[in-house]
């Protein structure tokens, strides 16, 4: 499966978008880009995801590079709910298993 | 609808024991995976079943078991727990073996 790369951390200010960036430069053509976030000591929460096409849902929006090496995850209006770990994931068709990562501390502030 | 369900929520063993856990799926979904998450570090894939049948492994030793029932619901088996077994044990399931899967509250194992 192809590997992402996420910084560590970031901070976000209450009210403002908060675009959180992945690397997936070993992408396959038939791995999925999908994103989940998991709130402190709850179970991982599905957000978004895609193949090729920009996708948008009422929590929020993937923009996928025309060479599907990167994608951005953008949380419209950040609130102090959406203090969490985010995890980019690459997921192979045809294959159920998610390769999760260290994911991206995102702490929302006031 | 109810969303996946996971039991217990918490269990503390000992070295030695075995442990049992439990997970309810989505109605409609017949796909189950378990996860371990240890602390700090993401989900690391366990089993997946779908539709009764063992469908995919990973890398845990063979203390590790699972089955899934007629009604979809499965289990996670640990024999002769280690304390690194400690950990989050995440459930998640989906309509297929293929679609996005959602992910239970989980079972948080302390093992002493």
């Amino acid at each position: 499966d192809a590997k992402t790369t996420q910084p560590p951390s970031m901070d976000c200010a209450e009210g403002r978008a908060a675009n959180l960036p992945c690397n997936h430069s070993t992408i396959s053509g038939n791995e999925y880009v999908y994103w989940y976030r998991q709130i402190h000591s709850q179970g991982p929460q599905y957000i978004i995801h895609g193949l090729k096409n920009n996708e948008t849902n009422e929590m929020a929006s993937l923009i996928i590079t025309e060479d599907r090496k990167s994608s951005t995850l953008i949380l419209p209006h950040a609130t102090l709910r959406d203090t969490a770990v985010y995890y980019c994931i690459v997921r192979v068709d045809g294959n159920n298993r998610l390769a999760f990562g260290k994911g991206n501390q995102v702490v929302v502030i006031p | 609808d109810a969303g996946v369900t996971q039991s217990p929520t918490h269990l503390i063993k000992t070295r030695g024991q075995h442990v049992t856990l439990r997970c309810s799926p989505i109605s409609g979904h017949k796909s189950v995976s378990w996860y371990q998450q240890v602390l700090g570090q993401g989900p690391q894939f366990i089993f997946q079943y779908y539709e009764k049948e063992e469908r995919g492994r990973g890398n845990f030793p063979d203390r590790f078991s699972a089955r899934q029932f007629p009604n979809y619901s499965s289990e996670l088996n640990v024999n002769a727990l280690l304390l690194g077994d400690s950990a989050l044990y995440l459930c998640a399931t989906s309509r297929q073996g293929e679609e996005t899967q959602y992910f239970g509250p989980g079972t948080r194992l302390l093992v002493l």
